[in-house]
């Protein structure tokens, strides 16, 4: 097992577009979650998933942030009309049901000129 | 709401211990976690600890935890250079095992 994926590692978007971001989870495992970092700062927690479910979200994903995990393996965030203010690592992690320990991707990291 | 802070910078040199610290306010933290960050890499969980145990040892890592004080620290023995990075204290207090970041702490080893 190769851990946990995210694509792309980079991306650089003009404000306004639209941006999709994949996570590939660990394939066992049946918890994942979104993690938002900005420069200086610790993740911050956006959405978690448990299968194909959305269980909860973060006051921080606004309405022009979805997630979807359709098939309950890998997830997909996207953020409509990108604002200078979304520019981050995103992170996404993965973990099973009463494990006490998540599994980190090296995130993707969002630039919004 | 819940918060966990930490120092934001520490240097040592090298072959001393290293002590970081960080301070939570939810009292229902279930597991206390530390995670390091290198430049370009991911976050790697070191350590972590039951709320109910007041002392953890790994090799070179010691984790204290003051439940009363709410406070967490990491001791790193022997500190190299290879352990320069951005050390994250977290704590999961639900079911969802969602992680509460501290603001990370950059441990500067020199030589």
């Amino acid at each position: 097992d190769t851990g946990v994926s995210q694509d792309p590692r980079h991306k650089i978007t003009k404000r306004g577009q639209n941006v999709t971001f994949r996570c590939d989870p660990i394939s066992e495992h049946n918890r994942l979650y979104w993690y938002r970092q900005t420069l200086g700062q610790g993740p911050e927690f956006l959405t978690y998933f448990q299968n194909e479910a959305q269980l909860e979200k973060s006051r921080l994903l606004s309405d022009r942030f979805s997630a979807e995990r359709p098939k309950g393996s890998f997830s997909t965030l996207e953020i409509q009309r990108t604002e200078q203010g979304d520019s981050a690592m995103y992170l996404c992690a993965s973990s099973m049901t009463g494990a006490t320990e998540a599994f980190f991707g090296q995130g993707t990291r969002l630039t919004v000129v | 709401g819940e918060d966990v802070e930490q120092s934001l910078f520490l240097s040592v040199r090298e072959g001393d211990s290293s002590v970081i610290n960080c301070t939570y306010t939810d009292s229902s933290s279930t597991y206390l976690y530390w995670y390091k960050q290198e430049p370009g890499a991911g976050l790697q969980l070191l350590t972590y600890i039951f709320s109910n145990m007041d002392m953890k040892q790994d090799q070179r890592l010691t984790v204290l935890l003051n439940k009363k004080d709410k406070h967490l620290s990491l001791r790193i023995a022997d500190t190299q250079t290879g352990d320069s990075a951005i050390y994250f204290c977290a704590e999961s207090s639900d079911n969802t095992d969602k992680l509460i970041f501290g603001t990370g702490t950059r441990l500067q080893v020199f030589p």
